[in-house]
């Protein structure tokens, strides 16, 4: 079993509509939790970290279930330029961030 | 800020020969730079951990002497990939952390290796 698992995907998705995707992580000592996304040929940039209290930035609300070892990111209202793959990622022990292999994500106008 | 540059973007060369990427931070000192590999449509997968002056920690399955890590400075680390074929074609990323700032890793644009 993978550490880190993510939905297949892709999500092809119209604008303006809500989209959620799911993570779940093996190591019940993991630390951080996070969502990165990804443009194609580009590297990861940080989109959220996620807190145990669940967090929101606009659009973006990442939520954290450690008894059932899952993050979770929702896109509200998705735009155009949310198009891109999104990474879920988990810190364990010494540092190291392991990803999950990422949800591509495709708004159609 | 927190900018990391890897040098070169791109490079193609010919199976047999080995190449070096560099990877710097430009505005702070990192701690520890991490070096990752992307296949496509796969994920990031660490490779190695790299602490300033000391040997780098590779993850399983990864070979140290092909993939030779050195972090001689805290803004500088370098992985050549020797005697490289086309199976090492893929994207190389490197990330840099800060000093007292232990979750975040600040991530260099990514440089993509074609063994022809």
């Amino acid at each position: 079993r993978k550490e880190v698992e993510q939905d297949p995907g892709p999500f092809n998705v119209p604008e303006g509509a809500t989209v959620a995707f799911n993570c779940t992580y093996s190591n019940s000592a993991s630390q951080s939790f996070f969502w990165y996304r990804q443009d194609c040929r580009k590297e990861p940039k940080l989109l959220m970290s996620v807190y145990s209290s669940g967090n929101e930035d606009g659009r973006f609300t990442a939520q954290l279930n450690r008894a059932s070892q899952y993050i979770s990111l929702l896109i509200r209202d998705s735009k155009l330029s949310d198009s891109a793959t999104y990474l879920c990622a988990v810190k364990s022990g010494g540092g190291k961030l392991i990803f999950g292999q990422g949800t591509e994500l495709s708004v159609k106008p | 800020g927190a900018v990391v540059s890897q040098h070169p973007s791109w490079v193609i060369c010919k199976s047999g020969t080995s190449v070096k990427i560099e990877c710097r931070s430009l505005d702070f000192q990192a701690t520890t730079m991490f070096w990752y590999r992307q296949f496509p449509k796969q994920s990031l997968m660490l490779m190695a951990t790299s602490n300033e002056g000391s040997k780098a920690t590779y993850e399983q399955g990864v070979e140290k002497d092909k993939f030779l890590i050195n972090h001689a400075s805290l803004t500088l680390s370098t992985l050549t990939v020797t005697s490289a074929h086309p199976e090492d074609s893929s994207f190389y990323i490197c990330s840099a952390s800060k000093a007292g700032e232990g979750d975040t890793q600040y991530f260099g644009p990514g440089t993509r290796l074609t063994v022809l």
